[in-house]
């Protein structure tokens, strides 16, 4: 079946520290990979997606690369900001062609960066 | 452009009785999937709709239902509430003719069963 396990958390880092928080996933077929953040009070937003083996999303200074080979889409942001406080989510979606199929999302980890 | 809206944002019930959250998805967009967030948890998918049918289906027990109107907007009902049900509801929705890989969620509705 489909499943993440991401990285316990909570993660807390200075600010501009370097952040990297592991995923890992098991999948049938091809999966495409996501990373979603949440901040409080709020619904999840996108933070950035890669499709395919190999790709790399990135947005607002964060990125992950899909390896089909270790299954993994591990977050990394060179230099953290304390906005960037938040819980992440790893998730994946079975593709099914022109429809997005369910999202299985793993855990959440928290983020806290202290000034 | 207004994205996902939810409502209500908050809800307090009592065990045994029945709730109905309303969802109406990002403009342009023709399919809505819900999602169940325990406290310090992931997501977890409930079902999906579109063109009104419901499409696919989590994990969950009858007693969780859906509809999707013409204007796909949508509704998900909880009958004979648990205290397990108390939870952070999520409503995503995405275009099967658009970008078939961006899901936008709703800010959520929270549920309180006592």
């Amino acid at each position: 079946g489909n499943s993440v396990t991401q990285m316990e958390g909570p993660v807390t880092l200075s600010e501009e520290a370097f952040l990297t928080i592991n995923c890992t996933y098991t999948a049938t077929g091809y999966p495409s990979l996501f990373w979603y953040v949440q901040y409080p009070g709020e619904g999840l937003q996108l933070l950035l997606k890669a499709t395919k083996a190999d790709d790399k999303g990135s947005n607002k200074g964060f990125e992950a690369t899909y390896r089909k080979e270790t299954t993994s889409f591990h977050l990394e942001k060179g230099s953290v900001q304390v906005s960037d406080s938040a819980v992440y989510f790893c998730a994946l979606s079975e593709n099914r062609g022109s429809t997005l199929g369910r999202l299985y999302f793993g855990r959440g980890t928290q983020l806290t960066v202290w000034p | 452009d207004a994205g996902v809206t939810q409502s209500p944002t908050h809800l307090i019930k009592t065990r045994g009785q029945q709730v109905t959250l309303r969802c109406s998805p990002k403009s342009g967009h023709d399919t809505v999937s819900w999602y169940q967030q325990a406290l310090g948890q992931g997501p977890q998918f409930i079902f999906q709709y579109y063109e009104e049918e419901e499409r696919q289906r989590g994990n969950f027990p009858d007693r969780f239902s859906g509809h999707q109107f013409p204007n796909y907007s949508s509704e998900l009902n909880v009958n004979a509430l648990w205290l397990g049900d108390s939870a952070l509801y999520l409503c995503a929705s995405s275009s099967r003719t658009g970008n078939p890989y961006e899901q936008y969620f709703g800010p959520g509705t929270r549920l309180t069963v006592t």
